[in-house]
């Protein structure tokens, strides 16, 4: 299976800031790449698919991009909603997620 | 609107089986597969597999693939995880999940927690 690894695993940040979450894939896989939202209790949430497109409803501060083996999410202008975990998955070949990122609250 | 309801928590001893219903609405059941995922505490979601619901054909993911069985009942149009075997790493939040292609996991149930202990 393809390993998918975040960094960093948690994040510390104020409203307003920007923050980047980083997600490499062990192999190749095109932009096959999904992103999440999860908050405590739920279930998560897609944000981005294909790398870059941004899920219908999803508010544009955040952003996707990469290809290949690294991506990239960014949030710009943190709102007190964003603090969360943010997992990464791969759906080139058989499903597998990455171990997630907590953004926490500075 | 598109929705997965799942069935309630469920505490299960070691070595027993547990079964986990997912009931779709709001959409053509046929057109979509459904996934099984789990989340132990703490961990980032698992791949268990899917089912195709037209003919019920199912693909595994291999770490499973004794131990579980997905189904479907389209006049109901609901979905079923048997998972036998029980151990406590099977202790997790499982969840049934929608999705479109290559592009995600766009629908989620809200999860079914499942705890095995003595």
């Amino acid at each position: 299976d393809i390993q998918m690894t975040q960094s960093p695993s948690s994040l510390s940040a104020s409203v307003g800031d920007r923050v980047t979450i980083s997600c490499r894939a062990s192999q190749n896989i095109n932009t096959y790449l999904n992103w999440y939202q999860q908050k405590p209790g739920e279930a998560p949430k897609l944000l981005i698919s294909a790398a870059f497109s941004l899920h219908s409803g999803v508010p544009s501060r955040f952003s996707g991009s990469g290809s290949g083996t690294d991506f990239t999410l960014t949030i710009s202008g943190l709102q007190p909603e964003d603090f969360a975990t943010y997992y990464c998955q791969q759906s080139d070949s058989t499903p597998t997620f990455g171990q997630g990122t907590r953004l926490e609250i500075k | 609107q598109v929705q997965l309801v799942q069935s309630g928590a469920e505490v299960k001893k070691p070595g027993a089986s547990v079964r986990v219903s997912c009931k779709a609405s709001g959409y053509t059941l046929t057109n979509y597969y459904m996934h099984w995922l789990r989340q132990a505490p703490g961990q980032g979601p698992e791949w268990m597999g899917w089912i195709n619901p037209n003919s019920g054909d199912t693909n595994y993911a291999q770490k499973f693939q004794d131990r579980v069985t997905m189904t479907r009942d389209t006049s109901i149009s609901t979905f079923y995880m048997d998972l036998s075997r029980l151990t406590s790493d099977d202790t997790a939040l499982y969840f049934c999940a929608r999705e479109t292609g290559h592009v995600g996991y766009e629908y989620w149930g809200q999860g079914t927690l499942v705890t095995v202990s003595s």
